[in-house]
């Protein structure tokens, strides 16, 4: 059965305090890994999919990475709008995608 | 503008109604899928369809019913059999291609609380 695991389930950071949240998985053949964006009350926001291991994808101050057991979302410098929950996803051949618990990240000004 | 839009967007029931919520994408993708989420919980699969007049159970189908009529509609029907239904409840779609299915993209979801 696929498994996913985010850590830490929360982060409390410092404006410009950069850090890197966690997603384990475990699956029977990855076809995709997917980093999503959630805000309080709306649906999840699409950020990055990986599909093989040692590719990256950046956007503004988020960087996603992958290996053959995890990715990892650094973020770089953060503001206070970063804040939100973030999920990440993964995929194996025909089936739904199978999500983690989410990691719930406070910036403070 | 393409996109997926749900609604209501806050729906109130009372104890042994169904109520129906309706999800709605001009994006031409394939496959449309129902969560339901929970504090703490993450996103749970209600139901799932990756062709029109077809769906799967996902892990949580029980007290739930859907149809897929048309590529672009998938509603979700809450009965009175589904004994703790308030949560907020998130349709998803996404394209079939050569890499099986790519990125779900998600509605802005209907919060359901029972009186």
């Amino acid at each position: 059965e696929d498994q996913v695991t985010q850590s830490p389930e929360a982060l409390r950071l410092q404006e410009g305090e950069s850090s890197s949240l966690n997603c384990s998985y475990t699956v029977s053949g990855l076809r995709g890994l997917f980093w999503y964006r959630q805000d309080p009350g709306k649906g999840p926001e699409f950020l990055f999919t990986l599909y093989s291991a040692g590719e990256e994808k950046e956007k503004e101050r988020l960087k996603a990475t992958l290996t053959k057991k995890e990715s990892f979302l650094h973020i770089t410098a953060p503001k206070p709008e970063d804040s939100a929950t973030y999920l990440c996803a993964v995929q194996s051949g025909n089936t739904p995608l199978v999500f983690g618990k989410g990691t719930r990240l406070s910036v403070i000004a | 503008d393409g996109g997926i839009t749900q609604s209501p967007k806050y729906l109130f029931r009372k104890e042994g109604q169904n109520v129906t919520l309706s999800c709605e994408q001009n994006l031409n993708h394939d496959a449309m899928y129902w969560y339901r989420q929970d504090p703490g919980q993450g996103l749970r699969l209600i139901y799932y369809s990756q062709i029109v007049n077809d769906f799967q159970k996902g892990d949580i189908a029980e007290g739930y019913s859907v149809s897929r009529e048309k590529k672009e509609s998938f509603p979700l029907t809450v009965t009175s059999a589904q004994k703790n239904p308030t949560a907020f409840y998130l349709c998803a779609s996404t394209l079939k291609t050569s890499r099986a299915y790519n990125e779900q993209f998600f509605g802005p979801g209907t919060r359901l609380t029972v009186l």
